[in-house]
């Protein structure tokens, strides 16, 4: 059973940055695994962030950007707003199949 | 502007079987596949698995294989999840499903997502 691991909490302060990551149990996750990212508050549908590991949609905010860092995909929010406080899913393609990152709860204080 | 509109929240008893639907419009129905996510109360997200449109050819988490069926209607840009079995729906899928659209690996519109709730 594949599973793709992120942090389990995080917290920032208003206008500091903050890096999540999501690992790959098959090992290191490259842009062949097009990671994609996506922001999901509560009460709400996921709102999709990022693709192929870096690349931004129209609506995504400039202080969000994607990378791959130490055999992950990474998520940085840079000069963060009480608004990014949210859960933040990965998704990992294996092939055929895609698998979600555990999530990362990112608190604003 | 792009659209993905789901059927509304549905209650069955364990051992029905549930069919929810995702309307699309805005875009050309068969461009896109269609996946298929649910999330149960308080859980993360998992992926059940696509739909291509264009063929009707589909790919299904193993989690799902054998009682999730995924169809789709062109003449009306709608596609389907049906979780039928007479004895697989359990207390265990009660979750928000939703649909999200998909194009050469770029996620970017999800549907408003449809809660099922399975209860005796």
């Amino acid at each position: 059973q594949t599973m793709v691991t992120q942090e389990s909490s995080l917290t920032v302060s208003p206008g500091g940055t903050v890096t999540l990551t999501c690992a790959s149990s098959t090992g290191p996750v490259t842009s062949d695994y097009f990671p994609n990212w996506f922001q999901q508050k509560p009460g709400q549908a996921p709102r999709s962030l990022i693709y192929t590991t870096s690349n931004k949609h129209s609506w995504t905010p400039a202080r969000f950007s994607g990378s791959l860092l130490g055999g992950k995909a990474a998520l940085t929010l840079s000069g963060v707003q009480p608004e990014d406080e949210a859960e933040y899913y990965c998704l990992i393609y294996y092939g055929g199949a895609r698998v979600f990152g555990t999530g990362t709860k990112v608190t604003v204080l | 502007q792009v659209q993905l509109v789901q059927s509304g929240a549905e209650v069955k008893k364990p051992g029905a079987s549930v069919k929810v639907s995702c309307k699309t419009s805005g875009y050309t129905f068969t461009d896109y596949y269609i996946h298929w996510v649910r999330q149960a109360p308080g859980q993360g997200l998992e992926w059940m698995g696509w739909i291509n449109p264009n063929s009707g050819g589909t790919n299904y988490a193993q989690k799902f294989q054998g009682w999730v069926t995924m169809t789709r209607d062109t003449s009306i840009s709608t596609v389907y999840i049906d979780l039928s079995s007479l004895t697989r729906l359990t207390s265990d899928d009660t979750a928000v499903y939703y649909c999200a659209r998909e194009k050469s690996e770029v996620w970017d519109v999800w549907g408003q997502g449809t809660t099922v709730t399975v209860s005796s």
